[in-house]
């Protein structure tokens, strides 16, 4: 079954600092990959998703982007981070004809 | 993207049987429902997918009626380690797009000794 890799665990960064958080998954190929993104108490916002290499799709307008520049590497980044960047990031995979999709162990991120 | 309405939170003992109960009005026809968990500081997991009917594992058991509007999950004989958020997720895979999905605030369920 797949695995789910991300790092770091933990970030605190000031505001207005770059960020890069990274996501890699084993034991599958070509699989749709996702982030998300979790407030303290609330449930997962879907921020980005992708079928392809190269292929992103954003869900929800803000200063987020996202790349995938290997079929099982999945890049979050901003230039500016803002306070409501704070939240707990998760990246996940399915495979194109499954309705299980796989999480990976997060990662929290404050933003001071 | 159909919109699903779950209860805020439930409570349970541990050996009794909980039922969670989706609304789902807008389902399209050509999508499916799954239910999954998620602990503290950790990634949800997936339960149970379903279509239509009921469909049962090792773990739980997903009754879907036949206008399909509505879902409800159950666990069997809950323990303390149920203790956790469920969420009702609908969406549909085909066209190639992915799996766009709305996971709601969920259910907390809270199971007590």
């Amino acid at each position: 079954s797949q695995t789910i890799h991300q790092w770091p665990a933990t970030l605190v960064q000031p505001v207005g600092s770059p960020l890069s958080l990274e996501c890699t998954v084993e034991g599958t190929s070509n699989p749709n990959l996702y982030w998300y993104r979790q407030a303290a108490g609330r449930g997962l916002q879907l921020l980005f998703y992708s079928v392809g290499i190269g292929q992103i799709s954003s869900e929800v307008p803000q200063n987020l982007s996202a790349s995938r520049p290997q079929d099982r590497q999945f890049i979050l980044s901003s230039k500016k981070l803002l306070l409501s960047d704070s939240g707990f990031y998760l990246c996940a995979c399915n495979k194109g004809d499954s309705y299980e999709q796989y999480f990976g162990p997060g990662t929290r991120l404050t933003v001071t | 993207l159909a919109k699903t309405t779950q209860p805020i939170s439930m409570d349970s003992y541990e050996g009794q049987e909980v039922n969670i109960t989706c609304s789902h009005n807008n389902i399209a026809t050509n999508d499916y429902i799954t239910w999954y968990q998620q602990f503290p500081s950790q990634g949800p997991r997936f339960i149970i997918q379903g279509y239509k009917t009921k469909v049962t594992n090792e773990v739980a058991s997903l009754f879907i009626p036949a206008d399909r509007k509505s879902s409800t999950l159950s666990l069997p004989r809950v323990s303390l380690s149920d203790t956790a958020v469920y969420y009702c997720l609908v969406g549909d895979l085909s066209g190639g797009g992915g799996f766009k999905t709305i996971f709601g605030a969920g259910t907390r369920l809270f199971v007590k000794a």
